[in-house]
Formats: C-alpha cells, structure tokens, sequence
C-alpha cells in the first residue's frame, strides 16, 4: 500500500508563472489536507478537501491560490502568478475519515520561485 | 484560540538524557493531540497521540503527559538517542465539522554523542 505520494518532489518556477502541485492520496482514503511550510517555520493549514468538496479553506490566501480534489485523479494545489514569498515546502496529507485519525503525509513539494 | 504554542525553539541532549518539549493550547474545543517527527526532507511521521481523556499515554521511550486544566501537554522522550535527532511537532485538532490539525512550530532536537 503505497504512502501518499506528491509530485514533483522539487519544482523552480519563475515570478509570475504558474505552480501545479499534485497529491495522490493513500488508496482509501478520501480526505486530503494541504499544509505549507516554511523555512525553519511549523506546518500552516491551507486547505481540506474530500472527493469534488472544499471543505475548509480558511488557510488559503484569498488570491492566487486553489485547490481541487476531483472525483478521478489526484488533488491538485495551484497557485497563479508566484512571487518569491510562495517559496516553500507544501505537504499534502490525507486520512480514511474525519477527526482522531492519523493524518498521513507525503514527502512534499518544495517550490522556489527565481 | 486556534495557536499551538510549542517550546523551546531548540534543544541539545546528551545521548541517554530526557528530551522535554512543551505546548500549550487554548481552545478547549481541541479533543486529539497528536505529536509529529520530521526528519530533514522527509513529512512529517505521527510519533504518539493523545486523547484529553487520559492524562498520560506512553510508548516505549516516548510519553505524552496531558494536563486538561492547564491545557498544557508535553512529550517526553527517554534514554535519548543520536537518532531522535530531528524537528518535533505538536498539533491539535478538534472533530467538529470537519478534520483539521492546527501545528506548534516545531522544536529541533540535537542528541549528542
């Protein structure tokens, strides 16, 4: 059973390009959990989604970023225009059902933005 | 009232010494605190987790003290090893319309040799 899994592990992106961040879930589970963290920095929630729903993105800046879990495939963050501030190491997480249960993480996607 | 406040920053232990790292919350609401290890480049792997239930939870040489009224809980790591070298979370999280874990800001444990 293959943990969760994000890719690109490492991605470099221009200041005003685009960031497409994807996170395969571990298989059953159907909640997803995306986390930024910065350097030296603890881990910020950004955004819950299960299957087609957000379901709480309070951690979400108000512009350029998304997020969707679509019924088939994984879940992608995307964040338009980078600026420098969006360097960091995102990490999604997911779990088989909600509260008390062991969010699993995946090894995370490390931006930088040049 | 959604903080975790974790301490100290930063930590240096004797190999076999008591590793001690604290966190305080204030939401009462919060009913799971769950305790993370993170070792450079990888996520973050749950390491034990507590309930508000029980006042302490331990597994081998790591232990969670809990005090509800204090809402304080700290992790305990015992006979400290060169390899327990890495970044420690505590975290919070309620189960109330919806799952989502709120993160101290880490401790850097360094066990010497």
């Amino acid at each position: 059973n293959a943990g969760v899994m994000q890719n690109p592990r490492h991605l470099v992106r221009r200041r005003g390009q685009e960031a497409r961040l994807r996170c395969s879930p571990m298989k059953g589970h159907s909640h997803v959990y995306w986390y930024r963290q910065l350097p030296e920095e603890g881990l910020k929630f950004m955004v819950y989604l299960q299957k087609e729903n957000i379901i709480d993105e309070s951690g979400m800046p108000k512009e350029r970023f998304s997020a969707e879990f679509p019924k088939e495939g994984p879940s992608i963050l995307r964040i338009q225009q980078v600026v420098r501030g969006d360097s960091a190491a995102y990490f999604c997480a997911s779990s088989p059902t909600t509260g008390n249960t062991e969010a699993f993480f995946g090894q995370g996607t490390r931006l930088t933005v040049v | 009232q959604q903080q975790v406040k974790q301490s100290p920053q930063s930590l240096i232990v004797q190999k076999g010494g008591i590793s001690i790292i604290n966190c305080a919350y204030e939401n009462t609401a919060f009913d799971y605190f769950p305790w993370y290890q993170q070792f450079p480049g990888k996520g973050p792997a749950l390491l034990i987790a507590i309930r508000p239930d029980v006042s302490e939870k331990k597994e081998g040489r790591f232990t969670i003290s809990f005090n509800k009224s204090a809402k304080q809980f700290s992790l305990h790591i015992m006979d400290s090893q060169p390899g327990d070298s890495a970044t420690y979370f505590c975290a919070a999280s309620m189960n109330t319309g919806g799952f989502k874990t709120i993160f101290g800001a880490g401790t850097r444990l360094f066990v010497k040799a």
